[in-house]
């Protein structure tokens, strides 16, 4: 199972908003909701910011929010703030032998 | 809240074997599939293997398929992963991960080296 496509790199001032994206097929994205985001910050695990596309989990701002339209997933983050640089990676459930698959990573940079 | 604890890396030469372990608390850990995933240095996340909460089902990526095998011990609300003749390239941060739906909570990883 090939990762999701992600683009390298992603920026934005304070206050404005960027959307990442996810591209994956009709056999992970597009067939199944179990789609996340999560951040990562250097040398730190990776924390859930959004789950089954959409859901925020509790402690996570409202500023970050998921979506999805066909096989590319998305997400969006508003009023950017400087805590919001790191990277990160989407994942999808496959349903085949390898379960799981995750986005090469995306490194957001807040100008 | 939960929290997961990994344990078990370290340097180990090429064909070696290491034993993983991730211990948890603050949830109910045998309720769970449990997950390990992995970070090779500068690179991004890679789905490794669960684990069915029972232990009765295992799925695993196809690149550790034969080499790696994952367990459980829910009384003492522990996942393990044994990895044998490890290669360079499984060199990498190893996280153990709680699934439902989702990856979360995630523990702080352990280092496995595979270095000559």
């Amino acid at each position: 199972q090939s990762a999701l496509t992600q683009p390298p790199s992603a920026s934005g001032s304070p206050g404005q908003s960027v959307t990442i994206s996810c591209t994956g097929t009709s056999s992970d994205v597009g067939h199944y909701n179990y789609v996340s985001w999560y951040q990562q910050r250097p040398g730190k695990a990776p924390k859930t910011m959004i789950s089954q596309v959409s859901q925020r989990p509790s402690g996570v701002p409202d500023r970050f929010s998921g979506s999805k339209s066909g096989n590319t997933a998305f997400l969006t983050v508003s009023g950017l703030q400087a805590e919001d640089e790191a990277d990160y990676y989407c994942s999808s459930y496959t349903g085949s032998n390898n379960l799981w698959v995750f986005g090469g990573g995306t490194k957001l940079t807040v100008l | 809240e939960a929290q997961l604890v990994e344990s078990g890396g370290g340097l180990v030469q090429p064909g070696g074997s290491l034993r993983l372990s991730c211990g948890d608390s603050g949830f109910t850990f045998s309720r769970y599939w449990m997950d390990w995933v992995r970070q090779a240095p500068g690179r991004g996340l890679e789905w490794v293997a669960n684990i069915h909460p029972d232990g009765d089902q295992k799925h695993y990526v196809d690149s550790v398929r034969g080499r790696f095998t994952i367990s459980r011990d829910n009384a003492r609300s522990t996942l393990y992963l044994q990895m044998n003749n490890l290669r360079v390239e499984d060199t990498a941060v190893y996280y153990c991960a709680t699934e439902d739906g989702t990856f979360d909570p995630w523990g702080q990883g352990t280092l496995v080296t595979v270095s000559s």
